[in-house]
């Protein structure tokens, strides 16, 4: 089985472009999270989607976006680059019941974005 | 929220060795994983723990949820063990909340 793909693997931006993520989970898998990591604060969440549906929402401001198309495959956008959006965005599907904890959540390789 | 706290930050080991990381939470968790993230970043599932043993290989894992604990073991240590080494956690809102990581090297 195919694991979870990021495209593009990496990007380079200029502050006040936007930029658009990809994500493709594993075959079944029906919710994906996307994360951000920074040498300062760690990995952090983002937001989930459920079924096409926002289910969780991290601490990011409105700058940051997503979401799901019917196929389970999600995009972000951040819109208004800042030079402190540089980072790995890394995204994770997993099997999950509508409501309830996840199940194992696999990572994808990441997009590493570079904002100049 | 909840706190992630792992230890030590660094661990530098000469091929062979054995380790005992440590991750400990400051509430009561949904479910518990393990990752290993390799120098390029990818994030490499090692275990999905919420409570009791599991073994892989070298590797093994023990989550004691009532103690707020958990412990990965990596036994006859290779230098491809190296990299950072991640717990997280899931909170009541179903979210993951990640420890700072264990930087492991491992010298041939």
């Amino acid at each position: 089985k195919a694991g979870v793909t990021q495209t593009p693997r990496y990007l380079i931006k200029t502050r006040g472009q936007q930029v658009t993520l990809s994500c493709s989970p594993i075959s079944g898998h029906r919710s994906v999270s996307w994360y951000q990591q920074t040498p300062g604060q760690g990995l952090q969440f983002l937001f989930e989607y459920f079924s096409e549906t926002q289910r969780n929402k991290g601490n990011f401001p409105g700058r940051f976006s997503g979401r799901q198309f019917s196929n389970s495959r999600s995009e972000m956008n951040v819109s208004t680059l800042e030079l402190g959006d540089s980072a790995l965005y890394l995204c994770a599907s997993s099997l999950l019941k509508r409501e309830g904890p996840h199940n194992e959540q696999f990572f994808g390789p990441g997009t590493r974005l570079t904002v100049l | 929220g909840i706190q992630v706290e792992q230890s030590p930050p660094d661990l530098i080991l000469q091929e062979g060795a054995n380790s005992t990381l440590r991750c400990n939470f400051s509430d009561s968790v949904n479910n518990l994983q393990w990752f290993h993230q390799n120098p390029w970043g990818q994030l490499i599932n090692l275990f999905y723990i919420p409570s009791g043993t599991k073994q892989n290989g070298r590797l093994s894992a023990t989550t004691v949820a009532t103690e707020r604990y958990s412990l990965l073991y990596i036994s006859s240590s290779q230098t491809t063990d190296s990299g950072v080494y991640f717990c997280a956690v899931e909170d009541s809102n179903y979210q993951l909340i990640w420890g700072t990581g264990t930087k492991l090297i491992i010298k041939p």
